[in-house]
């Protein structure tokens, strides 16, 4: 199975911050990697899929990037709204497996 | 639009079988694959299998022996039951899809999920 090591799992920053979260996957999973927003109580929201694609109707600060083993979820200017988990999840091959969340707060 | 709503019972004794049923819409289960997925509580995500638009069927290994998925097309439904539940299968589970060929669709709708709680 592919491991996915997210980090980090705690973030505290401020409004208007460039933000980084990362994930890392145990073997390549040639750009097959989607980044998820979640809020207390709701479902996984998709933000970007195949590393660098935006999902329609996310706002522009959301960018990814990445490839091999190597990804990484960028918010180049933080909302107060953007308070939440953050998940990666490789798609390359099955069983498919997602990083451990990182949780967002505003400092 | 597309909607994926699970269904069934939030709470299940130690033991017994849990459930699930997710009602699609939007979209034909004979094009898409529908996943199920977990989450406990404050914990990440889990991958438990998938129910392919064939109606082949595809299982996370540690919940293979537990595990089964089937549908009925007639009625947009792909159902999911589980075995042998203990106290570590209390979560929250959602259905979710990709389609057959198109990769940039892989998780893209979700359901808001049913929460399980596994408890005598």
């Amino acid at each position: 199975d592919i491991q996915m090591t997210q980090s980090p799992s705690f973030l505290s920053a401020t409004v208007g911050d460039r933000v980084t979260i990362n994930c890392k996957a145990s073997q390549n999973i040639n750009k097959y990697l989607n980044w998820y927003q979640q809020k207390l109580g709701e479902a996984p929201k998709r933000l970007i899929y195949n590393t660098n694609s935006l999902q329609t109707g996310i706002p522009s600060r959301f960018s990814g990037s990445g490839s091999g083993t190597d990804y990484t979820l960028t918010i180049s200017s933080l909302q107060p709204e953007d308070v939440a988990t953050y998940f990666c999840l490789q798609h390359n091959s099955g069983p498919y497996t997602f990083g451990a969340g990182t949780k967002l707060e505003l400092k | 639009q597309v909607q994926l709503k699970e269904s069934g019972p939030g709470l299940v004794q130690p033991s017994q079988t849990l459930s699930l049923t997710c009602t699609v819409s939007g979209f034909s289960l004979t094009s898409y694959n529908v996943h199920w997925v977990r989450q406990p509580p404050g914990k990440g995500l889990e991958w438990m299998g998938r129910m392919r638009y064939n109606g082949d069927t595809s299982y996370n290994s540690a919940l293979k022996s537990r595990l089964s998925i089937s549908r009925d097309t007639s009625k947009n439904q792909v159902f999911l039951k589980m075995n042998s539940l203990q106290t570590d299968d209390t979560g929250t589970y959602y259905c979710t899809r990709d389609h057959r060929n198109n990769y940039g669709v892989f998780f893209d709708y979700w359901g808001q999920g049913v929460m399980v709680t596994v408890s005598s």
